[in-house]
């Protein structure tokens, strides 16, 4: 029931671009992204709605693909901030949110 | 405005010890949560609460018990802690009305049972 999350960890330098997927093997009704740096809580980035929604938070957006129960996070021009780990949360009709392993992003200057 | 606020910050237990960690939220919501954090495995749910008097299981509630008799706490018991539950452990809330809405986590609770 955990949705899977790839890569499970990614390096890159100031200025280039990623993208975090998320996916499920059974229906979606919403997908919610958090970041969390070392020894903090995780911070809510969006939450997407079935319906193949996209939203945007600064420069980082993400889309939901109800048909293929994905999601995908998209860090455009990542800056050293955006350094984190990256977690998808799926619910699936009740009242869970269950998260993924997560995706460790570290940036380099 | 505090938040959702986590007690203690640091505890360490021996196997077979029995403790209450604390959460506390003042925004009047009615979606609470708690999850264990563990290298490699993300988040795993362990109990939540869709209002005062409601509990549910997750995915991980072997050794836990909640409850929630108000809406601002909802205490997490270990009843005799093995060196499985050593974990950092976080409270979260929420608004409720659905669960989409943005989700508050406490600054987490690291457990150690020796």
């Amino acid at each position: 029931q955990q949705p899977v999350q790839s890569p499970q960890a990614v390096i890159l330098r100031e200025g280039e671009d990623a993208v975090i997927n998320c996916s499920s093997s059974k229906a979606l009704y919403s997908v919610h992204w958090y970041r969390q740096k070392h020894g903090e809580a995780p911070v809510f980035l969006m939450i997407l709605l079935k319906g193949g929604e996209q939203k945007g938070h600064d420069k980082i957006s993400a889309s939901f693909n109800e048909k293929k129960q994905q999601s995908s996070l998209y860090l455009t021009a990542s800056q050293l901030s955006y350094s984190g780990t990256y977690f998808c949360g799926t619910r699936m009709g009740d009242d869970k949110i269950i998260f993924g392993k997560g995706t460790r992003l570290h940036i380099l200057p | 405005n505090a938040g959702v606020t986590q007690t203690p910050k640091f505890q360490v237990l021996k196997t077979g010890q029995s403790m209450t960690l604390q959460c506390a939220q003042d925004m009047n919501h009615e979606y609470m949560s708690w999850y264990r954090q563990d290298p490699g495995m993300g988040l795993r749910l362990i109990h939540y609460s869709v209002g005062a008097g409601i509990t549910d299981q997750g995915e991980v509630p072997n050794g836990y018990n909640v409850s929630r008799s108000t809406t601002e706490d909802f205490p997490l018991r270990l009843l005799s802690a093995a060196p499985s539950q050593t974990s950092v452990y976080f409270c979260a809330s929420s608004l409720g009305g659905g669960m989409n809405t943005e989700a508050f986590f406490g600054q987490g609770t690291r457990l150690t049972v020796v």
